[in-house]
């Protein structure tokens, strides 16, 4: 059973645009909700992360949106740029747990 | 400081073979994992390791056996490698005791290809 349900599994946006990623969830216990960013060679890292007592958090360009009732939560990248290509994998955890990757989400922005 | 280190970067092995793959990071974490990458399946852990002498199972650990030999070093071990080991393999670590929700750090990974 996949615990984290990621899509789009690929993205193409125009430079300039919005990208955006989601993400959707089962386990009502999960309370911590980080993105990492992966570039291609690299090993993944942090990017952005929200618990479920907002609804969002930003962080430059880049935006969490969380819908607990949904059982949701979205990443938006703003103003997308070349350089945000990349791999790009949400994440859940429960406490006293093991954090639960998406499948990933390979974002290709075209200039 | 170097974070998260590993080796090799790349290797070849034999269906039966054995190797060792190995990692170090220099922050003081306690916390240490090893995640394979398969095309479509994102990150899987494989065994974690809150502290020097500690391991736990993760989602896939069937094949592989890990040795944390002290805080600084996580080792990965496939006894008798098979095709379906193929992958691209990520170590980790982040700091705290247990699992917890600090940022993870990973290093650059061992790309594995077992023939």
């Amino acid at each position: 059973q996949q615990q984290v349900k990621q899509s789009p599994q690929s993205l193409i946006v125009q430079k300039g645009g919005i990208s955006i990623i989601n993400c959707a969830y089962e386990n009502t216990a999960f309370d911590y909700f980080p993105w990492y960013q992966q570039f291609p060679g690299k090993g993944p890292a942090l990017l952005i992360a929200i618990r479920p007592d907002v609804s969002e958090k930003k962080e430059g360009r880049f935006t969490i949106s969380f819908n607990k009732s949904a059982k949701q939560f979205s990443l938006h990248i703003m103003d997308s740029q070349p350089g945000d290509s990349a791999t790009y994998f949400c994440a859940a955890m429960e406490a006293g747990t093991a954090l639960i990757f998406g499948k990933g989400t390979t974002l290709s922005v075209s200039s | 400081n170097a974070g998260v280190t590993q080796t090799p970067k790349f290797q070849v092995l034999k269906t039966g073979q054995s190797m060792t793959l190995q990692c170090a990071q220099d922050m003081n974490h306690n916390s240490m994992y090893w995640y394979r990458q398969d095309p479509g399946m994102g990150l899987r852990l494989i065994y974690y390791s809150a502290s020097e002498g500690t391991t736990d199972k993760g989602e896939v650990p069937n094949g592989y056996n890990v040795s944390r030999l002290n805080k600084r070093e996580f080792s990965l071990r496939l006894e008798s490698a098979a095709p379906s080991q193929t992958s691209v393999y990520f170590c980790a670590s982040s700091e705290g005791l247990g699992y917890s929700y600090n940022e993870q750090f990973f290093g650059p990974g061992t790309r594995l290809t077992v023939l």
